[in-house]
């Protein structure tokens, strides 16, 4: 069973559009969650954690629910420098000092 | 801003032969990561490092690898005998241990290719 699961890529939309990014994680013990991006062949850069009341960082949206073991990103007026692979990641405990667990990511591309 | 900076950016060895990679943690951060990303593969985690001693080390992190922080400022990995599968990105990270949800912080990469 893979520990964090994301949706299939590539998405590939318009400029403008708005785009959601869904990823489950496997270990119900998690406690830490973010969102990274990586461009081609670079190293990953935090874009955001994810907090449980759910946080928002301008025109990104980030949604957790531990229930399900469900975390999202939400990307509104997606601009070309968007354009990345997505990378959803987990780790055991806070503050976040232990090793991270990455799912495979989601590439996205948008289009002018 | 701070951040991690590595070197080589691309390293190219035969196989059999040692290598070391080396980072520069960003300089108030405790706690010290190295990770590898296989082309077209997920970014998978090696080992972490505090207090100068290994905390915790995944399975792919055998006898081949170690780890040292020879001084206040560089962490280093160095691989043994290297294999035609140890090529990949090697990615150093690290992270300040206060606060919650603290994130690692990356540097941009070694590229080794083993021939």
């Amino acid at each position: 069973r893979k520990e964090v699961e994301q949706d299939p890529g590539p998405f590939n939309v318009p400029e403008g559009a708005t785009v959601a990014f869904n990823c489950t994680y496997s270990n119900s013990a998690s406690q830490s969650f973010f969102w990274y991006r990586q461009d081609c062949r670079k190293e990953p850069k935090l874009l955001m954690s994810v907090y449980s009341s759910g946080n928002e960082d301008g025109r990104f949206t980030a949604q957790l629910n531990r229930a399900s073991q469900y975390i999202s990103l939400l990307i509104r007026d997606s601009k070309l420098s968007d354009s990345a692979t997505y990378l959803c990641v987990v780790s055991l405990s806070h503050p976040g000092n232990t090793p991270l667990v990455f799912g495979k990511g989601t590439r996205l591309s948008v289009i002018a | 801003e701070p951040e991690v900076t590595q070197t080589p950016s691309h390293q190219v060895t035969q196989m059999g032969q040692e290598v070391i990679l080396r980072c520069v943690p960003i300089s108030n951060h405790l706690y010290f990561y190295w990770y590898r990303q296989i082309l077209g593969q997920k970014v998978e985690f090696l080992v972490s490092f505090y207090n100068n001693e290994i905390s915790e080390k995944s399975e792919i992190f055998d006898d081949q690898f170690s780890v040292e922080r020879p001084d206040g400022s560089n962490f280093t990995l160095k691989i043994r005998s290297t294999k035609l599968e140890d090529s990949a990105m090697y990615f150093c990270a690290s992270s300040d241990n206060q606060g919650y949800n603290q994130p690692q912080h990356f540097g941009d990469g070694t590229r080794l290719s083993i021939l």
